[in-house]
């Protein structure tokens, strides 16, 4: 089956670095994505990593290690606008279909 | 970037109605669409892919019969929530891939059923 596990909630403070973490099971593998959601809108893409490695796109970085079945979002100079939900979603190997973490609620204290 | 619309935003409805909810992309022509749904504090779950000028194909444990799923045209998909219950309160959001990012998401249909 397919499984993707993510923390429910983590709290942090304005200014510090929240590492987000992520492991999954999946048959077939076909790259990771981070998406950010905020309460009543719709997910928006962060990043898509397919190759192990750190991505680094500004405040937000994402780490994959495909043996370890293993990811997590990184958020540096945390803002309060980041208070949000941040899901973990991976395709179904050979479909578009993608499986969803639960999603891991940030909240951002000042 | 590419845009996906989903119309409406919100609904409410009297139980027992049926409510249609259209995704329509705007920039580019999406063969396949996703329409998910997400409880509060819930993850997103599928409930099934719209395929353009074909039946749609359900997930396990979604019925066909009451969520009609509707793919005329290269650029809209439209999900009938019909016979309306309060269990059906609910987030509802479409979806299509377009590029290396994956998902272009619509905005989403929060339907409140009374």
């Amino acid at each position: 089956g397919q499984n993707i596990d993510q923390p429910t909630e983590m709290t942090a403070t304005e200014g510090a670095i929240v590492q987000i973490n992520c492991t999954y099971q999946t048959s077939g593998f076909n790259g990771l994505f981070w998406y950010q959601q905020h309460a009543g809108e719709a997910p928006t893409f962060l990043s898509y990593n397919v190759l192990d490695g750190l991505e680094e796109k500004g405040r937000f970085s994402s780490f994959l290690s495909r043996s370890k079945g293993y990811s997590y979002l990184l958020l540096k100079e945390l803002q309060m606008k980041d208070s949000a939900s941040y899901l973990c979603a991976a395709p179904v190997s050979g479909t578009y279909k993608y499986i969803f973490g639960k999603g891991t609620r940030l909240k951002v204290l000042a | 970037g590419a845009v996906v619309s989903q119309h409406p935003s919100w609904v409410i409805c009297k139980s027992g109605t049926s409510v249609k909810i259209e995704c329509r992309s705007l920039d580019f022509q999406a063969t396949t669409m996703f329409w998910y749904r997400q409880f509060p504090k819930q993850s997103l779950m599928l409930m099934a892919t719209s395929n353009e000028g074909s039946k749609a194909t359900y997930e396990q444990g979604v019925e066909k019969d009451k969520f009609l799923i509707n793919h005329a045209s290269l650029t809209l998909s439209t999900l009938t929530v019909t016979s309306a219950h309060p269990e059906d309160s609910s987030f509802y959001i479409c979806s299509a891939v377009r590029d290396s990012e994956g998902y272009t998401f619509g905005s989403g249909t929060r339907l409140t059923v009374v």
